[in-house]
């Protein structure tokens, strides 16, 4: 497809379990951000990636997180011993350039609910 | 802006009325203010952006004010249709080499028909 991929769409696992969320962002785009948006909240950051090089991960909460982008395209947000307060929908979006209007194209999230 | 947690401030106008949707943002430096919209179960779509040097952007069926006098931003919608009922967010760009986004509370836009 034309847009941002994200797998799966759903996740439901057990506290302290590990989870991997895919991005497949939009072919071209060298930019590529993962936000986190919990229920009724707007969407937070968490990393951007300009190529393979995760160039800001400020807003990766914890060391639990972690995300990489190998070749410059997928990426795959990594979580460690998850917690309840990680349920969240976990978005990924992708952008032509960095030089930014903020102009982002986003994918449909993956939902992650930890029991 | 605060966070309200599941209880979204909501704004309820008739179909074919004009809707204003105010935010307030936090950071005199922002470079950006956008405009996302965001339908039950997608994700955020980009609206309209503006940059900080201009007060005033206009897109289809679509207007964009800044005062940055008191930190205002609001989004006006001409013509309200059924398919605008969505969350719209405002957001900045507080650096503007990236599109590292701070999203504020989320407005529900309920069009009645």
């Amino acid at each position: 497809g034309a847009g941002v991929s994200q797998t799966p769409s759903n996740k439901v696992t057990e506290k302290g379990k590990y989870v991997e969320l895919r991005c497949d962002p939009i072919s071209g785009h060298t930019a590529l951000y993962w936000y986190r948006q919990s229920l009724g909240q707007g969407p937070e950051f968490l990393i951007y990636f300009q190529g393979t090089g995760a160039a800001d991960d400020s807003g990766l909460p914890n060391d639990r997180f972690f995300a990489v982008r190998p070749e410059g395209s997928v990426s795959t947000l990594k979580i460690q011993r998850t917690e309840r307060g990680d349920s969240a929908v976990y978005l990924c979006a992708s952008s032509l350039q960095t030089s930014g209007t903020g102009e982002l194209f986003f994918g449909e999230g993956s939902r992650l609910t930890v029991l | 802006g605060e966070s309200v947690g599941l209880h979204l401030p909501t704004l309820s106008v008739q179909e074919g009325d004009n809707s204003i949707i105010n935010c307030a943002y936090s950071n005199s430096a922002s470079d950006y203010f956008i405009w996302y919209k965001q339908e039950s179960g997608k994700g955020p779509q980009f609206i309209i952006d503006i940059r900080s040097n201009m007060d005033k952007r206009q897109g289809q069926r679509v207007t964009v004010l800044l005062n940055k006098t008191v930190k205002h931003l609001s989004l006006q919608i001409a013509a309200t249709q059924p398919g605008d009922s969505a969350v719209y967010f405002c957001a900045e760009n507080l650096d503007g080499a990236t599109n590292k986004l701070i999203f504020g509370t989320g407005t529900l836009l309920a069009v009645q028909p």
